[in-house]
């Protein structure tokens, strides 16, 4: 994988209901994955910063996990609600603060 | 709180016109960027500023150029705007060259060439 990639592009769930979505990455000199969310009108916001293989990180209802030997990250909203719909954007860095983005995964939460 | 603005949320520029978009940020970080967005291509990095006066070329520079004269400020010059540089353009921030820092996003500018 050269670049960072992002699936499944778009998804639609229901309120309550939990979903995961992926972010695939070169494993190559990995440094660091971020997690960023974007909400329409709003600035992207970090969620998540993560270097470790095997890191598991956690905010609210939020968590992701990270395999840095395989090249892949999962973010999942546990009972997704409609505050939740947003753009998910991966990123991985190398040591000098560059974001390289994938495409990103919107989500959207139907009352 | 780490703020980033940006100078305009919405700008319509004419083909050929010369186009500056203004960052300030006011955590008195080193590193700042400046992506685009398109649809379906996610963010993509213009140009990016680890100091002043100093500036590295990101994935898609051509058509662009930047300006860094104080630390708070980045501007990005649209030397000779064309249609495909219609997009938003997110200015974004960082405390450190450290690949673990987070950054801080700008509003966004949503420009259009017509």
């Amino acid at each position: 994988i050269l670049n960072v990639e992002q699936s499944p592009q778009s998804l639609h769930v229901q309120e309550g209901d939990s979903t995961n979505f992926t972010c695939s990455f070169p494993s190559s000199n990995f440094y660091a994955l971020h997690w960023y969310r974007w909400e329409t009108a709003k600035s992207p916001e970090a969620l998540f910063v993560m270097t470790l293989n095997g890191d598991e990180k956690k905010k609210g209802r939020i968590s992701a996990t990270l395999n840095t030997k395989e090249g892949y990250s999962y973010l999942y909203i546990k009972g997704s609600q409609p505050e939740d719909s947003a753009t998910y954007l991966c990123a991985r860095s190398g040591n000098t603060g560059k974001l390289i983005f994938g495409q990103g995964t919107t989500l959207q939460v139907k009352p | 709180d780490v703020k980033v603005t940006q100078s305009s949320r919405y700008l319509v520029k004419r083909t050929g016109e010369k186009v500056f978009l203004e960052c300030v940020q006011d955590m008195d970080h080193e590193n700042m960027f400046w992506y685009r967005q398109d649809p379906g291509l996610g963010l993509r990095l213009i140009y990016f500023s680890y100091d002043v006066k100093m500036k590295e070329k990101g994935d898609i520079p051509e058509g662009y150029s930047v300006s860094r004269e104080k630390k708070e400020r980045f501007s990005l010059i649209l030397e000779s705007a064309s249609t495909n540089q219609t997009s938003m353009y997110l200015c974004a921030s960082s405390l450190e060259g450290q690949g673990t820092d987070e950054q801080y996003f700008g509003p966004g500018t949503r420009l259009t060439v017509t």
